[in-house]
């Protein structure tokens, strides 16, 4: 089931802060967030494994409550070139592959 | 470090038609993925192969869509025929194996972009 990220779309001043969420109805093994411009592929910004293993980009890092099923991305004094769609891919369980279902998506635009 | 190779970037054809789409992953990369993405959604994953065996195709339209890894290495995605419906970007994404973060990492391709008419 794909997991859910809210908001949709958010606009953003260069320098403010921003959180974009994401939440499944499964248990996670992992998270994954990728930023990707139009007509690009998907670059990879960070993963969030179960038991807190983590790697960060640039002013950007996450959150992971493995309970609740959530991860957050914090945007932090945000650059033009943080603009684009942010998606999240959820791991159910590493048995199964680390398939990974990603969300609907959420649309940033950094304006001068 | 070379990406994930994908062709052709771009491809029209007419419904009914057929086309292939290539890709040659990360050296090294065991797992190999191939996404569709429909604009304005998410990427939903249609085959991931381990090696050169399926290890979940349940999301592939099996019927139009068909997808091989002999060698364990390039893989081939092909529609036949392609429906209206078919118009989307197709990534091809790889990673390694093993524990944490490095073995977790998926890297994807540029994409295929399809515009069937």
């Amino acid at each position: 089931q794909q997991p859910v990220q809210s908001p949709q779309a958010v606009i953003l001043r260069e320098g403010e802060d921003a959180v974009i969420n994401c939440s499944s109805s499964k248990a996670l093994y992992s998270v994954h967030w990728y930023r990707q411009k139009h007509g690009e592929a998907p670059i990879f910004l960070m993963i969030l494994l179960k038991g807190g293993e983590q790697k960060g980009h640039d002013k950007i890092s996450a959150s992971f409550n493995e309970k609740k099923q959530q991860s957050s991305l914090y945007l932090t004094a945000s650059q033009l070139s943080y603009s684009g769609t942010y998606f999240c891919g959820t791991g159910a369980l590493r048995a199964a592959g680390n398939k990974l279902t990603f969300g609907g998506g959420t649309r940033v635009l950094v304006k001068p | 470090e070379a990406g994930v190779a994908q062709s052709p970037r771009y491809k029209i054809i007419e419904k009914r038609q057929s086309v292939a789409f290539w890709c040659n992953p990360i050296s090294g990369h065991a797992t190999l993925y191939w996404y569709q993405q429909i604009l304005g959604q998410g990427p939903k994953l249609l085959i991931q192969f381990q090696n050169n065996g399926v290890v979940d195709d349940s999301q592939l339209p099996k019927d139009r869509f068909s997808a091989e890894r002999l060698k364990g290495v390039d893989s081939t995605l092909k529609i036949q025929p392609a429906k209206l419906e078919d118009s989307a970007v197709y990534l091809c994404a790889s990673r390694t194996t093993g524990t944490g973060v490095s073995g977790n990492t998926i890297y994807f391709g540029e994409g295929s972009w399809l515009t069937v008419v």
